[in-house]
């Protein structure tokens, strides 16, 4: 069964730092480019970060960019994404996401986990 | 930045329905475009792909169309397990897969 779990999510405080992380099982990881997306409370989906299957390309969303990384460790099937200098506007439900491909470009997000909750709060 | 659009942003519909969900896209993105659902307390699933591709899995009376600029996603015959949030996304920039606000399809 192909299937992601994350983890990491707790309370931190403003200014704080985390580091998220998504084990992948039942497929061949280093096939894929991965993503984080996240949903604040209440609201929709936004798109945080992507990277390539090699780890070699990654991309970010201007909400983040400069403060989050988004690493892979293709030997441990697993995916990261270290969260510096951490806003309240960053609290939210973060899901990593496999796309269908391996570079990411222009493919759909076609597995899921079921998230992990950071909030952000003093 | 490509900015997505989603109309309307919620709508009430009896089992039986067809219902059709727009999404706009602020310039063209070809046919990079997906649609999601997702229900409460659960992960998003990926219903469409490449504008009209219908997922592995998923129900035949789901469906979509358009390119360039709008899309629309047809529940032919909706469903009870059909009541969820619905989602365009565009994969064309790389640089940000930008997803649409959102359309609620709940029970009238």
């Amino acid at each position: 069964e192909v299937q992601l779990v994350e983890s990491g999510g707790v309370v931190v405080q403003p200014g704080g730092s985390l580091r998220l992380s998504c084990a992948a099982s039942g497929f061949t990881f280093d096939d894929y480019a991965m993503h984080w997306v996240r949903q604040a409370p209440g609201k929709g989906l936004e798109w945080v970060s992507l990277i390539s299957w090699d780890g070699g390309s990654t991309y970010y969303a201007d909400s983040v960019k400069g403060r989050f990384t988004i690493s892979r460790d293709n030997s441990k099937n697993s995916l990261y994404l270290q969260m510096n200098s951490l806003r309240a506007e960053d609290t939210a439900l973060y899901y990593c996401a496999k796309a269908s491909e391996g570079s990411g470009s222009y493919a759909p997000m076609d597995v899921w986990g079921k998230g992990t909750t950071v909030t952000v709060s003093s | 930045d490509i900015q997505m659009t989603q109309s309307p942003s919620s709508l009430s519909a009896s089992v039986g329905d067809r219902v059709t969900i727009t999404c706009r896209a602020s310039q063209s993105i070809s046919s990079y475009l997906n649609w999601y659902q997702q229900k409460p307390g659960k992960a998003p699933k990926l219903l469409i792909y490449a504008a009209s591709s219908l997922q592995s899995g998923v129900p035949s009376r789901f469906s979509g169309s358009g390119s360039g600029t709008d899309f629309t996603l047809t529940i032919s015959s909706l469903q009870p397990e059909d009541f969820a949030t619905y989602y365009c996304q565009q994969s064309y920039s790389t640089l940000l897969f930008t997803f649409g606000p959102g359309t609620k399809v709940d029970i009238k």
